[in-house]
């Protein structure tokens, strides 16, 4: 079982509709929770960072966070062209440094 | 500000080269992280530096790899007599350290070409 799950995609959306992106994680005592987008042929921007259970917002964007269920999602409201990207799911584990990426949700948004 | 930043953007290297990449973090930032990037996929960690000790490096495919950051600050990743599987994009992130929040921030990333 990967560390970090993430459905490959593509995920096709009309301009306009929510974009709703899944991620779930095998580590019970994770504690971190990233969002990146990444453009094809550029480095992975960060968009939204989670911390505790339930939802946070910022703009567009929604991050959920389940850690019962080991379960985060981000969705994307009013979904643009220009969100079409892959988005990476991150997850920290407890004290220590290092970050898991899924492989990647592709987003594809339909004008 | 400026934010991290990476030299080589491309490198093509004949297999069986030596290479070595650079990573210059963001200012004041503690940690610096070096991750590999095959197509069609998330980036693989490979090493971890907090100042200048390098803290993990469980995520180095090989002995062929070696990453260093003497001051604290840039931080150099080399790679010994290429392969062609070494083929990939190598970015480098940078976290400011402390407080409750990890955010890494990448880098360009270099492109290597092992022919």
């Amino acid at each position: 079982q990967k560390e970090v799950e993430q459905n490959s995609g593509p995920l096709s959306v009309p301009e306009g509709a929510i974009a709703s992106l899944n991620c779930t994680y095998s580590d019970r005592v994770s504690q971190s929770f990233f969002w990146y987008r990444q453009y094809s042929g550029k480095s992975p921007e960060l968009i939204m960072s989670i911390y505790s259970n339930g939802d946070k917002e910022d703009g567009r964007f929604t991050a959920q966070l389940n850690k019962a269920s080991q379960y985060v999602s981000l969705l994307i409201r009013d979904s643009q062209p220009s969100d079409s990207a892959t988005y990476l799911c991150a997850v920290k584990s407890g004290g220590y440094q290092k970050v898991t990426f899924g492989t990647g949700t592709k987003l594809q948004v339909i004008p | 500000g400026a934010g991290v930043s990476q030299s080589p953007r491309y490198k093509v290297a004949k297999r069986g080269q030596d290479v070595a990449l650079r990573c210059d973090p963001i200012s004041g930032h503690v940690s610096l992280f070096w991750y590999q990037q095959a197509l069609g996929q998330g980036p693989e960690f490979l090493t971890y530096f907090q100042n200048e000790a390098q803290l993990d490096k469980s995520g180095l495919p090989s002995d062929r790899f070696f990453a260093e950051r003497p001051e604290g600050s840039v931080s150099t990743l080399k790679i010994q007599r290429t392969q062609q599987e070494d083929s990939a994009v190598y970015l480098c992130a940078s976290s400011l350290e402390g407080g409750s929040t990890y955010e890494q921030y990448f880098g360009p990333g270099t492109r290597l070409t092992v022919t």
